[in-house]
């Protein structure tokens, strides 16, 4: 199993570029989520989705995009790059434990430099 | 607001020496917990989780946390640690409700000393 897949692992870009972080899971997982940890502050939630075509905001929304069409993939888009941006994105994945609140899956991460 | 503190930023052990990784949350109502551990250079790995019962809860590796529900706490233990547990680890709480999202902590980096 795959579990969660991101690309790309790493990416440079410019101030004022614009590009996708991609998430695909092969779980079947209704819930999606994109973080993005800096040092010393833990994970912060960017965006999430708790099925296909439904998305909603997390604690640092702003300069970030989202969309899920389906309930495999949640790409991630940064329109207009700024150093502030230059991070570690994790995608997760993850359905309802029996308990009510499941585990996440996390892919392997995209550290994405901004100059 | 909700939150999860976790007061070690920074802890260095030597081998075989006991670990004990301090989190708070700030809500009173039905939580899920977990602690999460993520080696250099890797991604974020479960490493064991409480929804109900037993407060005491046994995860991978030899680790073991303890929920106190009067103290808000869920602290991460391990009798003995080895240099292959330097990491990162994060205490994370869902607060319930329909989003099921996480609240992490800002983590605590282990290093063993050989």
């Amino acid at each position: 199993n795959a579990g969660v897949t991101q690309t790309p692992k790493f990416r440079i870009l410019k101030i004022g570029q614009s590009m996708t972080l991609q998430c695909t899971q092969d779980m079947n997982h209704n819930y999606m989520y994109w973080y993005r940890q800096d040092p010393g502050m833990g994970l912060k939630l960017i965006y999430y989705s708790v099925g296909a075509g439904i998305t909603d905001k997390g604690e640092v929304p702003n300069g970030y995009n989202v969309s899920r069409s389906t309930t495999e993939d949640f790409p991630l888009r940064l329109e207009l790059a700024a150093p502030s941006q230059t991070s570690v994105y994790f995608c997760a994945s993850s359905t309802r434990d029996r308990g009510g609140g499941g585990e996440l899956f996390f892919g392997e991460g995209s550290r994405l430099t901004v100059l | 607001a909700q939150s999860v503190s976790q007061h070690n930023h920074h802890v260095i052990l030597s081998e075989a020496a006991s670990l004990e990784l301090g989190c708070n949350y700030s809500y009173g109502g039905t939580v899920n917990l977990f602690w999460y551990v993520q080696y250099p250079g890797q991604h974020l790995q479960l490493l064991l989780k409480y929804f109900s019962g037993d407060p005491l809860v046994k995860g991978i590796k030899g680790f073991e946390a303890e929920f106190i529900k009067s103290k808000f706490s869920f602290n991460l233990r391990k009798p003995s640690v080895q240099w292959s547990d330097t990491a990162e680890y994060f205490c994370a709480v869902n607060y319930g409700g329909a989003t099921n999202k996480l609240i992490f902590g800002t983590g605590t980096l282990l290093a063993v000393q050989p």
